[in-house]
């Protein structure tokens, strides 16, 4: 059973199309939830790191949310630049070691 | 600022050849460690390292050895390629309280 699961696994958007993107984790002990942002070709790039329920972090037209089970990251307004794969992760504390778990992504494709 | 380079970007081998895929960091990360990233599989960690001379297994560390004899270098190493180990191999480091990952750019391996 994945520990963290990402929906939905792709996702078309028209530009100016507003959407959100799913990442639900069942781990205990979560020490922090990690979004990145990666371009074909390329390494994943960090976007965002949220630690307790409630809290909410923004980039440009990003915004991600965290609740006990599950983290959104909500997008405004997009351009084609916003296409990539999306990653979420979770990490936890588990005998004295930070390892983080990833999902499996979310495509996001916008059209212009 | 390089940051995490990987080399080479593209390798194709043969089934049973060996080969060592470089890491380098240059930003005096203690934290590194190895990924690989095959389709529909999202990002599984093969092995991580906390500081020189210290390694440890991660997810799926079958087929690969590393080594950690500085605080920059991270090889992973293929003693005998398969194919199974055809995949996109990325190392990242991280920062000191481990709250964000730097990827490489990424190697993406053939084994035939």
């Amino acid at each position: 059973e994945d520990q963290v699961t990402q929906s939905p696994e792709a996702l078309r958007l028209q530009e100016g199309e507003s959407s959100s993107l799913n990442c639900s984790y069942t781990v205990s002990g979560l020490r922090g939830l990690f979004w990145y942002r990666q371009d074909p070709g390329k390494g994943p790039e960090f976007l965002f790191t949220l630690y307790s329920a409630g809290e909410e972090k923004e980039k440009e037209r990003l915004k991600a949310t965290l609740t006990k089970k599950e983290s959104f990251l909500h997008i405004t307004a997009p351009k084609p630049e916003d296409s990539a794969t999306y990653l979420c992760a979770v990490q936890y504390a588990s005998g004295g070691s930070y390892i983080p778990t990833f999902g499996r992504g979310t495509s996001l494709i916008v059209h212009p | 600022n390089a940051g995490v380079t990987q080399t080479p970007k593209f390798q194709v081998l043969k089934t049973g050849q060996s080969m060592t895929l470089q890491c380098a960091q240059d930003m005096n990360h203690e934290y590194m460690s190895w990924y690989r990233q095959d389709p529909g599989m999202g990002l599984r960690l093969i092995h991580y390292s906390v500081g020189a001379g210290i390694t440890d297994q991660g997810e799926v560390p079958n087929g690969y050895n590393v080594s950690r004899s500085t605080t920059e270098d991270f090889p992973l190493r293929l003693l005998s390629a398969a194919p199974s180990q055809t995949s996109v191999y990325f190392c990242a480091s991280a920062d000191p309280v481990r709250e964000k990952l730097f990827f490489g750019s990424g190697t993406q391996l053939s084994v035939l």
